[in-house]
């Protein structure tokens, strides 16, 4: 039973470039969450994704970022012109519903040049 | 808003000699308390979830518990392989967002 699969595991952007983050959830799970982790700080909840929905994006900055969850194929979370403070480990979750303890990738290791 | 404070910050014990970690949470409507353990490089590993105040979980060395305002995670006669940074996460009512405390990293040496 495959866990939650994140790609790439590390992913390098020049200022100004479009980052895109792909999660897989774990078999069974519909329900998907993004996190993300400065150094020296706890993760912080971005996203809150069902099928085709976004459900609570109250932890995502309103200005270029964006997340999916299609019918079809993994989450995405893009993050459109990059900014060196975007530079962060990003983490996906996933539930088989909401209440359910969330499960983990080993996350996006985003570094912008 | 939710906030949830982990301590210690670190912790250094020698092989067998137990002790515990504390997460003290102030939430609104909780309705269950995760721990997670997070080693370098990797995501956070669920380990428990409870959800009442008197509810206890054990797996292996490690026993989880919870109070109305705290969660402790006792481990007994850990080993070097228990180090890692232990996580705590609450999840209310009102959110469907955890609430991670910046945890705890605790380094076990023989």
């Amino acid at each position: 039973n495959a866990g939650v699969m994140q790609n790439p595991r590390h992913l390098v952007r020049r200022r100004g470039q479009e980052a895109r983050l792909r999660c897989s959830p774990m078999k069974g799970h519909s329900h998907v969450y993004w996190y993300r982790q400065l150094p020296e700080e706890g993760l912080k909840f971005m996203v809150y994704l069902q099928k085709e929905n976004i459900i609570d994006e109250s932890g995502m900055p309103k200005e270029r970022f964006s997340a999916e969850f299609p019918k079809e194929g993994p989450s995405i979370l893009r993050i459109q012109q990059v900014v060196r403070g975007d530079s962060a480990a990003y983490f996906c979750a996933s539930s088989p519903e909401i209440d359910q303890p969330q499960h983990f990738g080993d996350g996006t290791r985003l570094s912008i040049l | 808003e939710d906030q949830v404070t982990q301590s210690p910050e670190a912790l250094r014990l020698q092989e067998g000699e137990s002790s515990s970690l504390n997460c003290s949470y102030t939430v609104s409507g909780l309705r269950g308390l995760f721990w997670y353990r997070q080693d370098p490089g990797k995501g956070p590993e669920f380990l428990f979830t409870l959800y009442s105040a008197g509810e206890e979980k054990e797996k292996e060395r490690l026993k989880a518990t919870l109070t109305k305002k705290e969660s402790f995670l006792h481990i007994t006669a850990p080993k070097p392989e228990d180090s890692a940074t232990y996580l705590c996460a609450v999840f209310t009512g009102t959110a469907s967002k955890l609430t991670f405390g910046t945890g705890t990293r605790l380094q076990v040496t023989l």
